[in-house]
């Protein structure tokens, strides 16, 4: 039971460029989430997956898009990748159920990328 | 909407030291959950606690503790005999009861720093 992976660990990436991280998750759970962390600031979800095929927009979606064709994998691509897109991006994933609150959000390890 | 207020940007202590990291809240909502995470040098985000707003009782897990006090919005978190493992930023986030993990707002973090 290996949680929530992701990958790249680590990426650099040249203004213009596109790139997809991967975020997978063992758990079968129905919620999965892409956040950014930026110094001195907390988490905040860019965007998130309430099931498979579906996704919505976060707080921060500009410059994103994001795909839910399997349960297991929400994938999170720049197309056109922007020095402000530098950032360490976190996937997470959850159970589900609106409203059964006492589930626990699970994070992965974290995606370092670095736009030149 | 809901904020989260982590006033300590950066705390230094002496191993064995006691520390407190505050975290203030503000909410519409009557149910919510707070949370307090620890991210390691080493990146990872690590759930530490979930309360539920109904249950103001505190709560002591080994070193830590925790303060839930409704009355002034605060969830504050207390390491006693501080070591060095406990260097970290921590994040301090709310919730509302209804809806999932896409309604979570995250604190700025504090940084701890525990000296040998």
């Amino acid at each position: 039971n290996a949680g929530v992976t992701q990958t790249p660990k680590f990426r650099v990436l040249k203004t213009g460029q596109s790139m997809t991280l991967l975020c997978a998750q063992d758990m079968n759970h129905e919620y999965m989430y892409w956040y950014r962390q930026d110094p001195g600031m907390g988490l905040r979800l860019i965007h998130y997956s309430v099931g498979e095929g579906t996704t919505a927009k976060g707080e921060v979606p500009d410059g994103y898009n994001v795909s839910r064709l399997k349960k297991q994998n929400f994938l999170l691509g720049l197309e056109s990748a922007a020095p402000s897109q530098t950032s360490v991006y976190f996937c997470a994933s959850s159970r589900g159920l609106a409203g059964e609150g006492e589930e626990t959000q699970y994070f992965g390890p974290g995606t370092r990328l670095l736009v030149l | 909407a809901q904020k989260v207020t982590q006033a300590q940007t950066e705390i230094s202590v002496v191993e064995k030291e006691d520390v407190t990291l505050d975290c203030v809240y503000e909410t519409r909502d009557t149910t919510y959950y707070l949370f307090w995470y620890k991210q390691p040098p080493s990146g990872e985000l690590v759930f530490l606690i979930r309360r539920n707003s109904f249950d103001e009782q505190n709560e002591i897990s080994g070193r830590y503790s925790w303060n839930f006090q409704k009355s002034t919005s605060s969830f504050n978190f207390t390491i006693t005999a501080s070591q060095v493992v406990d260097s970290a930023v921590y994040f301090c986030a709310l919730r509302p009861s209804w809806g999932g993990y896409q309604k979570v707002t995250f604190g700025t973090g504090t940084k701890l720093q525990v000296i040998p």
